[in-house]
């Protein structure tokens, strides 16, 4: 079962725009994560905002956490065209051995 | 791709054929996943391990099987009562800190492309 779902599926813009993706899920939860995928590769860890956290940043990544609509989403600003990989969010609702549920990505395309 | 290590990177298995999928990790982690993801989607959980000689099954489950005989390696195989296979398998990893919802990000490897032929 897919408890996150992102908004939009695809996204393209260009170079030096500000990107926002967003993600929404079902149950409660532990925290909420944010993963990277470039094609074909393993997917690379981006942030983790705990629930009862609002907001964190990590360099060009801004993240927010509304647990009330039970939703959060990712800034990338001042993109670059390396930036392009698809996005998942996927959450932690505090089960035994860490289990994640993935929504389905959004794929983000930055053109230079 | 962190100290995690998956092979190989393509497999092709005939019908009726078991494959095993390798995992491998060195950061000693405690928890290991296996992960399926068709073209486009999310991943979907496998199967997952806590601890050595120990582990749960995901949402899907049926067709595949897994060990954990030792900390450092999770390998999946792919029997042939998986009636569609062809996917690709991402392996992952993560710490216990200790403590109610302490558990680390997931580390990922760089994935095995199965394909049925």
């Amino acid at each position: 079962s897919q408890q996150g779902e992102e908004d939009p599926q695809a996204l393209s813009i260009q170079e030096g725009e500000n990107a926002t993706m967003n993600c929404s899920y079902k149950t409660s939860i532990n925290n909420l994560q944010w993963y990277r995928q470039n094609s074909g590769r393993g997917l690379v860890h981006l942030i983790l905002i705990r629930s009862n956290e609002r907001e964190k940043h990590s360099g060009r990544l801004r993240v927010t956490l509304d647990t009330s609509k039970k939703s959060s989403s990712l800034l990338i600003t001042a993109s670059r065209a390396a930036d392009t990989a698809s996005y998942f969010c996927a959450t932690d609702a505090g089960n035994a051995g860490n289990m994640l549920t993935f929504g389905g990505g959004t794929r983000l395309m930055v053109k230079p | 791709d962190g100290g995690i290590t998956q092979s190989p990177k393509y497999l092709f298995r005939k019908e009726g054929q078991n494959v095993t999928l390798s995992c491998e990790q060195n950061l000693n982690h405690d928890a290991m996943y296996w992960y399926r993801q068709d073209p486009g989607q999310g991943l979907r959980l496998i199967y997952y391990s806590q601890i050595v000689n120990d582990f749960q099954k995901g949402d899907i489950a049926e067709g595949y099987s897994v060990s954990r005989e030792k900390k450092e390696s999770f390998p999946l195989t792919v029997t042939s009562a998986q009636k569609n296979p062809t996917a690709f398998y991402l392996c992952a990893s993560s710490i216990f800190f200790g403590g109610p919802a302490t558990w680390g990000e997931q580390f990922f490897g760089p994935g095995t492309r199965l394909t049925v032929l």
